[in-house]
């Protein structure tokens, strides 16, 4: 399969605890993002990869929160001290320097219990 | 601000009929894109279809097009001969400059059904 890898797709995890999410690009693309949506709402931007520099944060990346894309393939999303509030589907989506559009993939839905 | 809007949370249409999905948008830039994705519940956001600020044409993409008007600032989603597929969470987005990080702005989305 060549399309955008996440790993894992469901992940249930108690509240204070630390979590990784991983994403693989297409391997050609050079760019990569990461998005959070929560339930009835449409994704919200969190970061942005061109190749391994982090170009981009939003606010809504809080310091809890870090993202990673050693060697600029693939990326790491890691929340530590999860709240309840962090409960969403974590979506990362990559995209070329003459694409037009971004590739997502099938996400991680994060439970914090 | 950059904002999208679409104002209908749910829609239904008749399987083989066709069906308008609304979609404004707000930006001050004048080299922007506008998106839309279809994401079915499994979870994936599946690029449908693309147009330029700069483009005249409306885009087409099979069933697919796009009915944009600039000076209205809207880009509805037209879907032609509607499908029992073809229900799923459909989203407008927006991205702002054409060399920028293509990050997306979304709207909150349109559930659609399409009944048998």
């Amino acid at each position: 399969d060549t399309g955008v890898s996440q790993d894992p797709r469901h992940k249930i995890t108690k509240r204070g605890q630390n979590v990784t999410f991983r994403c693989d690009p297409i391997s050609e693309h050079n760019r990569l993002y990461w998005y959070r949506q929560t339930l009835g709402q449409g994704p919200e931007f969190l970061t942005y990869f061109q190749n391994e520099a982090q170009l981009e944060k939003s606010r809504l990346l809080s310091d809890r929160f870090s993202a990673e894309r050693p060697k600029g393939s693939f990326s790491t999303l890691e929340i530590q001290r999860t709240e309840q509030g962090d409960s969403a589907m974590y979506l990362c989506a990559s995209s070329g320097t003459v694409t037009t559009e971004a590739f997502f993939g099938q996400g991680t839905r994060l439970t914090v219990v | 601000a950059q904002k999208i809007t679409q104002t209908q949370p749910g829609m239904f249409v008749q399987e083989k009929e066709a069906v308008t999905l609304d979609c404004t948008y707000d930006t001050s830039d004048q080299s922007y894109g506008l998106f839309w994705y279809k994401q079915p519940s499994s979870g994936e956001m599946i690029f449908l279809i693309y147009q330029g600020s700069y483009d005249e044409q409306n885009a087409t993409e099979g069933r697919y097009s796009l009915n944009f008007q600039k000076a209205r600032k809207s880009a509805n989603l037209v879907i032609s001969a509607s499908q029992l597929g073809d229900s799923a969470m459909y989203f407008c987005a927006m991205r702002e400059g054409m060399d920028s990080s293509y990050k997306l702005i979304f709207g909150s989305g349109t559930r659609l059904l399409v009944r048998p």
